[in-house]
């Protein structure tokens, strides 16, 4: 499968632990934010989403928080489990064709010990 | 309908040689995408479609590329004349154009 993750940032954590990965974006004019997980070779695996108009957004043991002032996003993983272990990429939309065009950030490598 | 289908996963082909890429998108999904990713790096995209029409394409995409999807069902993606450098995963998408995308496995290409 793919190797990603190559001078990627990383994350190691305990099983159990909550787990926060950051993510700095690029465009003031990005209306669509996307968290995505991708395990070797696999493609990336929706996780949740939020809108510029948001601060925060809860899904299953996930939350995803926007500071669109300093143009940050976070996702918090809740009880992180061995399963958790990816590199995770957050993505943006910039504005006018939602659902367009995305731009990833560069990744970062979660490891889950048991 | 399980998801987004790509075929064939794994591509060795020598340089010079073209490949096509297919990706089956969700069937109710009027938007597909094709991005490309190498090792280390998040997806670029490379170019999108809604229904059958080509609506952006990027830089990336040189005059060796070519994309279709002439029934705003399933797209292809041609390479011509490989070269070492097209070597990557490339991953397609598609969505509604209400939700989030949801991308495929990818076809790696690997050009010797």
């Amino acid at each position: 499968g793919e190797s990603v993750g190559l001078h990627l940032p990383t994350l190691s954590v305990q099983e159990g632990d909550n787990s926060i990965i950051n993510c700095a974006y690029s465009n003031s004019a990005s209306d669509y934010f996307i968290w995505y997980k991708q395990e070797s070779g696999k493609g990336p695996q929706f996780i949740i989403d939020i809108r510029s108009n948001m601060d925060k957004r809860q899904g299953q043991r996930v939350t995803v928080l926007l500071n669109k002032t300093v143009k940050h996003l976070s996702l918090q993983i809740a009880a992180t489990q061995p399963g958790d272990s990816a590199v995770y990429f957050c993505a943006e939309n910039a504005g006018g064709t939602s659902y367009g065009k995305l731009t990833f950030g560069q990744g970062t490598i979660l490891t889950v010990h048991p | 309908d399980t998801g987004v289908s790509q075929d064939p996963r794994h591509k060795i082909t020598k340089r010079g040689q073209n490949v096509t890429f297919r990706c089956d998108p969700i069937s109710e999904h009027n938007r597909l995408y094709w991005y490309r990713q190498t090792l280390g790096q998040g997806p670029e995209f490379l170019t999108y479609f809604q229904n059958e029409a080509q609506l952006e394409k990027s830089r990336l995409l040189s005059d060796r590329f070519s994309a279709e999807r002439p029934k705003g069902s399933f797209s292809t993606l041609e390479i011509q004349r490989t070269e070492q450098g097209d070597s990557a995963m490339y991953l397609c998408a598609s969505s509604t154009g209400t939700d989030g995308y949801t991308f495929g496995s990818g076809t790696r290409l690997t050009v010797v």
